[in-house]
């Protein structure tokens, strides 16, 4: 079955540097989203992405943020300048559809910032 | 979104059917019920959702009240991979239109916990 596959898995970076969260969506799939999770905390909605632009971003997704499809597989989630509260489970998401279609989330990466 | 209420924990045991609930009293007409579920150290899963009918499928089925202010998850047959954090989720059809609104909001959820 096809799955959503993310890199790195684990990502540790000094507080002020830039990250580079990657993701491969589903193939066929046209609507793509990212998440995060802090530690014991619920899941989050940061930005979904459809048609090569952002679709809607919650409060969190600031300036700091930004999302690209560089190529037709790749989708990816850049944080400017990390702050020591960046630190969580970032799941990439992505659907066939719209609100119909299920969600497919990849593993997701674990970032620290230290 | 309208609201979902679910209890924060229930436990089951390996092989028996597990009935999770989910309470949206203020559920509108077009919005579905959603279930996904988190096991430890993954990403959500997509298992179910609905309308107004029951629905069935490799997973689960969805049985949802007549007058849709409530819904349950049934695990027909518990397994130890069934232990996770269920989450109900409505998602309303009208708010979505043009690619916007489509995130999904989770809760906290409810953790199954399965015993052998």
């Amino acid at each position: 079955e096809p799955e959503v596959t993310q890199t790195p898995s684990h990502q540790v970076t000094q507080m002020g540097q830039e990250v580079i969260l990657r993701c491969v969506p589903i193939s066929n799939h046209l609507y793509f989203y990212w998440y995060r999770q802090i530690l014991g905390q619920k899941v989050e909605f940061l930005v979904s992405f459809y048609n090569n632009e952002i679709s809607e971003k919650s409060e969190i997704f600031d300036d700091q943020f930004s999302v690209e499809r560089p190529d037709g597989s790749n989708f990816t989630l850049k944080i400017r300048s990390t702050k020591l509260e960046d630190s969580a489970m970032y799941f990439c998401a992505s659907s066939e559809g719209g609100w119909d279609q299920p969600q497919h989330f990849g593993d997701g990466t674990r970032l620290s910032i230290l | 979104d309208a609201k979902t209420t679910q209890p924060n924990s229930m436990e089951s045991n390996e092989e028996e059917p597990v009935h999770l609930p989910c309470n949206h009293s203020t559920i509108s007409g077009t919005d579905y019920i959603h279930w996904y579920r988190q096991l430890p150290s993954q990403g959500p899963e997509y298992v179910i959702h609905g309308l107004t009918s029951n629905v069935n499928n490799r997973m689960a089925s969805l049985a949802i009240a007549e007058d849709r202010k409530s819904s349950t998850l049934i695990l027909h047959r518990a397994t130890l991979r069934d232990a996770a954090v269920y989450y109900c989720i409505l998602r309303d059809v009208e708010s979505n239109s043009g690619g916007s609104n489509y995130k999904l909001t989770f809760g906290k959820g409810t953790l199954l916990t399965v015993n052998p």
